[in-house]
C-alpha cells in the first residue's frame, strides 16, 4: 500500500529566505504526487503535482517540487518564503496502477515564516 | 472558494448520538471524496463515490455511513457516535474520479463529540 512521510511537523523559516518541506513516499511503480495547502479555518487548496514528465514542477504562489526517484522523495521549495505562506503543508501519493486507491496524505508539515 | 459547500460548519452532539454531515460538489463535478482529520491520525480517507455508486473505501468504521445522491451531493452518516469521532470532516470533489486530477476541498464540518 503507498504512504507518505513528512518528516518534519514543523519548519521555521525567515522572511526572503528559500524554503523546503520534505516529503517521501512509497508505492509500487512511478507515483502521482500532490501537494495542498490548508490555511487556518480553510479546506486544503491543491498547489501542484507530478504525474510524468520533468522532475522539476511548478504551481501555485511562487511554489515548486522536484521528482527525485531514486530517493523517492517529493520536497517542496520556494526561493523566497513570505509572511503569508504561513500554513500547514500536506504531501500525498496515490498509487498509479490500481484504479480504486485513494489519495493518501501525510500527517502535514507547519510552515512559520518570520518577518 | 473552491466551490465545495459544506454544511453544518460546526456540529456540538453528544455519545450515542446520530448526525449527518453534508456535501455539494462542485458544479459538473461527478466524484466525492470524505476525509477526517484529526491531530493524532492527520487526514484519513473515508470514502469515494463516482456517479452516485461507491468506488473506493478506506478507513472506514462500520458506524459510518455515506451516498452520493442523483444530484451528485453527497451525505455522510455518523451514529453511535463515541469522543473519539471529535474531528474535521472534509468532503472533496473531482470531475472524474481519476488518479491524475486534482481535488477541491470544502471548508470543513467541524464535529464535537462531548
Amino acid at each position: 500500500a503507498q504512504s507518505v512521510a513528512q518528516p518534519e511537523d514543523q519548519v521555521n523559516v525567515a522572511e526572503g529566505n528559500p524554503l523546503t518541506v520534505k516529503c517521501t513516499y512509497s508505492v509500487s511503480g512511478n507515483p502521482y504526487l500532490f501537494w495542498y495547502v490548508q490555511y487556518p479555518n480553510r479546506g486544503l487548496q491543491f498547489l501542484l503535482k507530478y504525474i510524468t514528465g520533468d522532475n522539476l514542477v511548478k504551481g501555485s504562489y511562487g511554489f515548486e517540487a522536484e521528482f527525485n526517484k531514486s530517493q523517492t522523495s517529493f520536497h517542496l521549495k520556494k526561493p523566497s518564503a513570505l509572511v503569508s505562506d504561513s500554513a500547514l503543508y500536506f504531501c500525498a501519493v496515490r498509487e498509479p496502477l490500481d484504479g480504486n486507491t485513494p489519495l493518501v496524505f501525510g500527517k502535514g508539515t507547519r510552515l512559520s515564516v518570520i518577518a | 472558494d473552491s466551490g465545495v459547500t459544506q454544511t453544518p460548519k460546526h456540529l456540538i452532539t453528544a455519545t450515542g448520538q446520530r448526525v449527518t454531515l453534508r456535501c455539494s460538489p462542485r458544479s459538473g463535478d461527478l466524484s466525492v471524496y470524505w476525509y477526517q482529520q484529526s491531530l493524532d491520525q492527520g487526514l484519513q480517507f473515508l470514502i469515494q463515490y463516482y456517479n452516485g455508486e461507491e468506488r473506493a473505501k478506506g478507513n472506514i468504521l462500520e458506524r459510518f455511513s455515506a451516498q452520493q445522491f442523483p444530484d451528485l451531493h453527497s451525505e455522510l452518516n455518523l451514529s453511535s457516535l463515541e469522543l473519539g469521532d471529535s474531528a474535521l470532516y472534509f468532503c472533496a470533489s473531482s470531475l472524474l474520479g481519476t488518479r491524475n486530477e486534482k481535488l477541491f476541498f470544502g471548508s470543513g464540518t467541524q464535529l464535537s463529540v462531548l
